[in-house]
């Protein structure tokens, strides 16, 4: 695709209740990222996936968080068992250079609310 | 630990004017520099990269490396008020793929 596609965009969810996050990157982008931003904060790195196989998941929170990738493609993030503290903008990331040297193209995020 | 600082702002300049935001990092292994740009509620977009010391210029956008003193600048000239935006400095270490992220610098450009 002409972007990197997110779904849903909005997502609305009562605590203790799993959710999935789906990206979709740049089509030939090998390089894919997971970040979560909280409101008023940085940038979190989550986890980066080179193809399909995940060299660093050492930002994920906790073991309800797992991402999946197939294809070399479509990515999917699952928290299990949601908490209020992981209310954020999940935002996905890709780059045509394997190690993102050349910087990212973001998605226009997932804004997941825990209620 | 290997930290990227911005100062938060937010910074206020004249339409017109140029503004300098500026980015300092922790560890003289770095590599990779890049300026992302973040509207209000929107995602962060790619400004420029630089890996070279000195300047990079691109429109009205030049970055500016200096590794010796750790420090990496964003100069936007003849700033607009659609300039106004989080600007998010990232560095990325020799060895890594996963840049660290400033948490920005809010910039107001006003008319």
């Amino acid at each position: 695709g002409a972007g990197v596609s997110q779904s849903p965009s909005n997502k609305v969810t009562e605590k203790g209740k799993d959710v999935e996050l789906r990206c979709d990157p740049i089509s030939g982008h090998t390089a894919l990222y997971w970040y979560r931003q909280r409101l008023g904060q940085g940038l979190e790195f989550l986890i980066y996936f080179q193809g399909n196989s995940a060299p660093d998941k050492s930002g994920l929170p906790s073991d309800r968080f797992s991402a999946e990738r197939t294809g070399e493609s479509v990515s999917t993030l699952t928290i299990q068992r949601t908490q209020q503290e992981d209310s954020a903008v999940y935002l996905c990331a890709s780059s045509l250079n394997p190690n993102g040297g050349y910087g990212y193209t973001f998605g226009s995020g997932t804004r997941l609310t825990v209620v | 630990q290997k930290e990227v600082e911005q100062n938060s702002g937010p910074l206020s300049v004249p339409e017109g004017a140029i503004a300098s935001l500026n980015c300092t990092y922790s560890d003289r292994g770095s590599q990779s520099f890049f300026w992302y740009r973040q509207y209000s509620g929107k995602s962060p977009e790619l400004i420029m990269f630089i890996y070279s010391n000195g300047d990079k210029e691109d429109g009205r956008f030049t970055a500016q490396l200096n590794k010796a003193s750790q420090y990496v600048s964003l100069l936007i000239r003849d700033s607009q008020p659609s300039d106004s935006a989080t600007y998010l400095c990232a560095v990325m270490w020799g060895g890594s793929y996963i840049p660290t992220f400033g948490r920005g610098t809010s910039l107001i450009v006003h008319p």
